[in-house]
Order: structure tokens, then C-alpha cells, then sequence
């Protein structure tokens, strides 16, 4: 699976959209993106996933470049309850259906009031 | 509610225990999977099972066991010859036994071995 880059950490002021970055510059074609995050001391939550076409759901939407080498996770109106740690994961299902994510450090974002 | 529930929250063991970690989901989902996570740091995956009875290592499955005897539960046995036992550790489940589909998480059990 593709390795990916995020920054450690970002603030972000509340009511605010937040823009989340991610490189994943050696993703192949047949590779998703994905996004989870995950609360202090709390298992992760799934946000959101895409392959080339842009995203939208209830939480979030996810911005994929036309190359496909980086991406934008965007929480339209940020609020305290936002303050987690965002984990932007590549991969892609290997034939047999072997699986399970790759989680990196993530980036801490914190809603400032 | 449908979700995926693990128990206890914190567990304290001496070392050199074996100590089990439950895990139990009601979601109907096929895959289920261990992760562990330490301060700071991302998730490694430890063991995965995409059906009952079956189950494949992870990234790090020295020092565990798990097994798969029912669909709903998934539970994972950290024996004595992991050497650093001590962190968080989350369940996860998934419908399908392949392509994508997002994993549901428990809420973890944080493991302190002194």
C-alpha cells in the first residue's frame, strides 16, 4: 500500500472549515483513499473514502487531486467535537481479500473555541 | 444497538500472565481484526480472521493468539511471550469478506502489564 504524508498537527478556529492535507504521491491506480479518525482514547472512526472522484457525506468531504497524488479532507464547519487525530490511509485490496489498515501518526487538529 | 463492544476498558496484569481481551460484535460482519496501538503512534494490525475458523497473522503477531469459533466473537489472548504488552488495543469488524467497506471499531481496552 502507498505510503502517506500528513502534517503532525493544525489548528483550526470553530465554525471555521477545516482543510485537511494528505500526499500520497506512489499511489496506484487501483488504490482508495481513506480517512478515519479517532478521539483521545477512543477507537478510530471512519470518515470517508474515495478513489478519483470527489466525496461528499454527512461528515465530510474529500478533495481528490486529478493525479490522484494528494488529497484534502474538509470538515465544512468545524466544531469542538472535532478535536481528533485524522488518519488519511491508501490502500487497496491484494487478491485473496487479505486486509487491514495502515495507520500512520495522523494529524492532530484542534478546534480552538 | 448494533456495535462492536470490548471488555474490560483496563485491564492490569503481572508479567508474565496470559490474559485474554474479549471482543464481541452484533453487526453481522464477516471480518473482524486486533490492532495495537502505543503513545503517539498509528495502529499495527495483529491478527485478522475474514471467516469463522480461519484467521491470518497481521503485522505483529508474535506474542498472540486468537481465535474465530463464532461469527461474533474475536477474541485475543496476549501471552507471556510479548515482550512489551503494555498498550491500547482496538477491535474492529467489517461486512464482506472482500474488496472495501470501512471498519467499525470498539472503544479499546488499555492493557498495563508491570
Amino acid at each position: 500500500d502507498a505510503k502517506t504524508t500528513q502534517p503532525p498537527s493544525m489548528d483550526c478556529a470553530e465554525g471555521r472549515a477545516a482543510n485537511l492535507p494528505c500526499n500520497h504521491s506512489t499511489i496506484s491506480g487501483n488504490e482508495y483513499v481513506y480517512w478515519y479518525r479517532q478521539i483521545h482514547s477512543q477507537g478510530p472512526q471512519y470518515i470517508i473514502h474515495g478513489l478519483k472522484n470527489n466525496e461528499t457525506n454527512e461528515m465530510a468531504s474529500l478533495i481528490i487531486t486529478e493525479d490522484r497524488k494528494s488529497s484534502t479532507l474538509i470538515l465544512p464547519h468545524a466544531t469542538l467535537r472535532d478535536t481528533a487525530v485524522y488518519y488519511c490511509i491508501v490502500r487497496s485490496t491484494p487478491p485473496g481479500g487479505a486486509d487491514g489498515l495502515t495507520f500512520g501518526k495522523g494529524t492532530h487538529l484542534i478546534i480552538q473555541p | 444497538d448494533g456495535g462492536i463492544t470490548q471488555s474490560p476498558k483496563y485491564l492490569f496484569r503481572k508479567e508474565g500472565q496470559n490474559v485474554t481481551l474479549s471482543c464481541e460484535q452484533n453487526l453481522n460482519h464477516d471480518a473482524m481484526y486486533w490492532y495495537r496501538q502505543d503513545p503517539g503512534q498509528g495502529l499495527r494490525l495483529i491478527y485478522y480472521s475474514q471467516i469463522v475458523n480461519d484467521f491470518q497473522k497481521g503485522d505483529i503477531a508474535e506474542g498472540y493468539s486468537v481465535s474465530r469459533e463464532k461469527k461474533e466473537s474475536f477474541p485475543l489472548t496476549v501471552t507471556s511471550a510479548q515482550k512489551n504488552p503494555t498498550a491500547f488495543y482496538l477491535c474492529a469488524s467489517r461486512s464482506g469478506t472482500g474488496g472495501f467497506g470501512e471498519q467499525y471499531f470498539g472503544p479499546g481496552t488499555r492493557l498495563t502489564v508491570t
